[in-house]
């Protein structure tokens, strides 16, 4: 079975722009995270995802925001970009009930300029 | 807010040999649970261990095992007979089991472990 795809792998964009990151889960999982990862720190929680609604949402502006679609994929979009978004942007699915495992994709390198 | 603390930013170990990784957790919650996640530089997270923290018996899984202390909220990582490919970022993770933080990873800073040769 494919594990968790993300795309793109790397990015490039200039402050002030507008940015999609792509998630797809697990086939079956139907829950989705989203994670924060600035070089040389631990990943920060961002939103998580369950059947289309929003379940969770840390200290991020409302600049982030995020939607799942029906077939459980899920984007991550960042509005106005700031040099302090550039990060590695992890995602994660895991089963609602049956596991408490979250599985996390390879990330995507965002880099704003 | 629970917090995750990792005191050890880099580690280092000779392979073949024993690396106690450090860990510990800051809650109010009673149901939980406790994981360590490994990052090796292809930048994949990947689960290492996990532990509930209503289980007393430590987790382990072949050369890792955890010596989850639940009074002091502590839960170190042993990893056995390193191998090179040991040789990554090792996250300390919390989760609390249930309610509206259901879901909700918190990380500590990571531990950079190199095992020599």
């Amino acid at each position: 079975d494919a594990g968790v795809t993300q795309s793109p792998t790397h990015l490039i964009k200039t402050r002030g722009q507008h940015v999609t990151l792509r998630c797809s889960p697990i086939s079956g999982h139907k829950s989705v995270s989203w994670y924060q990862q600035v070089l040389g720190q631990g990943p920060q929680f961002i939103f998580q995802y369950y059947e289309k609604e929003e379940r969770g949402r840390g200290n991020f502006p409302d600049r982030f925001s995020a939607r799942q679609f029906p077939n459980y994929s899920s984007e991550l979009n960042v509005n106005a970009l700031l040099l302090g978004d550039s990060a590695l942007y992890l995602c994660a699915s895991r089963e609602w009930d049956s596991s408490y495992e979250q599985y996390f994709g390879p990330g995507t390198r965002l880099t704003v300029t | 807010a629970q917090t995750v603390t990792q005191s050890q930013p880099e580690m280092s170990v000779q392979e073949a040999e024993t690396v106690t990784l450090s860990c510990t957790y800051d809650t109010s919650e009673s149901n939980y649970y406790l994981f360590w996640y490994k990052q090796p530089p292809s930048r994949q997270m990947i689960l290492v261990i996990r532990q509930e923290a209503y289980k007393q018996q430590n987790a382990t899984e072949n050369r890792f095992s955890v010596n989850f202390q639940k009074a002091a909220k502590s839960f170190s990582l042993k990893i056995s007979d390193s191998q090179l490919g040991d040789t990554a970022m090792y996250f300390c993770a919390f989760e609390h089991a249930g309610g509206t933080s259901y879901g909700k990873l918190t990380f500590g800073q990571g531990t950079i472990l190199t095992v020599h040769p």
